[in-house]
């Protein structure tokens, strides 16, 4: 079936460094590619997307990069902030008789001060 | 504006005692809706999602069932619960006027007992 992997599950780094999440999806009709963060207890909140026909979309700190042919996406979050901590999900979404989106296991962001 | 709500926000049950949560969307029409289990500390697994009224695919074989009764209206049951149906559910829904994006409700925070 579908999957999606992501990497690393835990990262931490310093203030104002960048951080970077990869994924690998497996579908090839996958054709759109959310980002969410998750604070603790709450709901996944949605970031930023990419859309199969674009191969880079910057907002602000973030940015995120799609490699179709490689079936690989990033995000990459530059001049990281404490409130940046959370839990960052991809995603892969694809159209098979309804909107279907298979989540990533999820990397923990660690923002030390 | 389009919403979504879930409930309810946490319940506490016994092991083979019934489940029922629920979650509706206001402001839209036809929607995609999805049940989502996010086990402690884990990623996001897609359980159920549903293109129109009684219209379910399920994902994962398991002990949960899920209904949609209106075209508004989701909602996840068991009929005998176990200690590894614990997380945190959450309700997620797309519109077909907002792209592909999922948006997630408050979610349900679930402890089997």
């Amino acid at each position: 079936g579908e999957n999606v992997e992501q990497h690393p599950s835990t990262l931490s780094v310093q203030e104002g460094d960048s951080a970077v999440i990869k994924c690998t999806y497996s579908d090839s009709a996958s054709n759109y590619f959310p980002w969410y963060k998750q604070e603790l207890g709450k709901r996944p909140q949605l970031i930023i997307d990419i859309r199969s026909n674009v191969g880079e979309k910057k907002d602000q700190r973030i940015a995120v990069t799609l490699n179709k042919t490689a079936k690989h996406f990033s995000l990459h979050i530059t001049e990281t902030q404490p409130e940046d901590s959370a839990v960052y999900f991809c995603a892969a979404a694809s159209y098979t008789g309804g909107f279907k989106t298979i989540f990533g296991a999820g990397t923990r962001l660690f923002v030390k001060a | 504006s389009q919403t979504i709500h879930q409930w309810p926000a946490t319940l506490v049950q016994p092991v083979g005692s019934p489940l029922s949560l629920e979650c509706t969307v206001e402001g839209t029409s036809n929607p995609n809706l999805y049940w989502y289990r996010q086990a402690a500390g884990r990623g996001l697994q897609l359980l159920f999602y549903s293109i129109g009224i009684d219209q379910i695919s399920s994902e994962v074989p398991q002990n949960l069932s899920a209904s949609r009764p209106q075209d508004r209206q989701f909602i996840l049951s068991s009929k005998k619960l176990l200690l590894s149906d614990s997380g945190f559910y959450l309700c997620a829904w797309i519109s077909a006027g907002a792209g592909n994006t999922i948006y997630f409700g408050e979610g349900s925070w679930l402890t089997v007992v």
